[in-house]
C-alpha cells in the first residue's frame, strides 16, 4: 500500500524567505505524486503533479517540487514566500493502477510572517 | 464547465437528526469520492464510486453513514442518526480515470 508522510504539521516563514515543505512517500511500484493546497474555507486544489516524466515539476503560483527516488521524497519549494501563500498543503500519492485512490498526507499548515 | 458542486455549504443540526449532503461532479468524470476532514484525523476517504458503482466503502465509519450515486451527475452522503462526533467538513471530489482530483468547496456539518 502507498503512503505519504509530511514532516511538520506547521511551518512558519518570513515573507520573502524560502518555502520548503517536506513529503516522503512509500510505494512498492513507481508512484504518481501530487501537491494540493487548501485555502481557508475552501476545497483542495492541485498545485502540481509528478507522473513519471521530468523529475522537477513546476506548478502554479511559483511552486515546484522535485521527485527523488533515492530519497523517496517529493518536497515542495518556493524561492520567495508571499503572504497569499498562507494555507494548508497536502502531499498525495497513487499508483494509477485503476481503482487506486489518492492517499493524502496529514497536511502542513504554512504561515507567512510579514 | 462548472466545478464540483456541493450542497449545503453549511448545516447545523441536532443529534439524532438525519443529514443529507449532496454532490454534483464535473460532467464526464467517472470517479467520485467522498472525504471527511477534521482537525484530529485530517482528510479521510469515506467511499468512492466508479461509473456510479461503489468501489470501496471501507472508510465509512459506521452503518449510520450511507452513500449513493443514482446517476453520473449526482451523489448523496447520508448520516442517520447524526451524532456530535460527525461534525466535520465533508468534501466531494471527482476525477477522470482516477486522475487529478477536483474538489468541491465542502459542506461544513455541525451536530449539536
Amino acid at each position: 500500500a502507498q503512503s505519504v508522510t509530511q514532516l511538520g504539521s506547521h511551518v512558519s516563514v518570513s515573507e520573502g524567505a524560502l518555502v520548503l515543505l517536506r513529503c516522503n512517500y512509500s510505494s512498492s511500484v513507481p508512484p504518481y505524486l501530487f501537491w494540493y493546497v487548501q485555502y481557508p474555507n475552501q476545497g483542495l486544489q492541485l498545485l502540481l503533479k509528478y507522473t513519471s516524466a521530468a523529475t522537477l515539476v513546476k506548478g502554479i503560483n511559483g511552486f515546484e517540487a522535485e521527485f527523488k527516488k533515492s530519497e523517496t521524497s517529493f518536497h515542495l519549494t518556493k524561492p520567495s514566500a508571499h503572504m497569499s501563500d498562507a494555507a494548508e498543503y497536502f502531499c498525495a500519492v497513487t499508483i494509477y493502477s485503476g481503482n487506486t485512490p489518492l492517499v493524502f498526507g496529514k497536511g502542513t499548515r504554512l504561515s507567512v510572517i510579514a | 464547465d462548472a466545478g464540483v458542486i456541493q450542497s449545503p455549504r453549511h448545516e447545523v443540526t441536532e443529534m439524532g437528526q438525519e443529514v443529507t449532503l449532496r454532490c454534483k461532479p464535473i460532467s464526464g468524470h467517472d470517479y467520485l469520492f467522498w472525504y471527511r476532514q477534521t482537525m484530529m484525523r485530517g482528510l479521510e476517504l469515506l467511499i468512492y464510486f466508479n461509473n456510479n458503482v461503489p468501489i470501496d466503502d471501507s472508510g465509512m465509519p459506521e452503518d449510520r453513514f450511507s452513500a449513493k450515486m443514482p446517476n453520473a451527475s449526482f451523489s448523496t452522503l447520508k448520516i442517520q442518526p447524526s451524532e456530535p462526533r460527525d461534525s466535520a467538513v465533508y468534501f466531494c471530489a471527482s476525477s477522470f480515470y482516477n486522475g487529478e482530483l477536483f474538489f468541491g468547496e465542502g459542506s461544513r456539518l455541525t451536530v449539536l
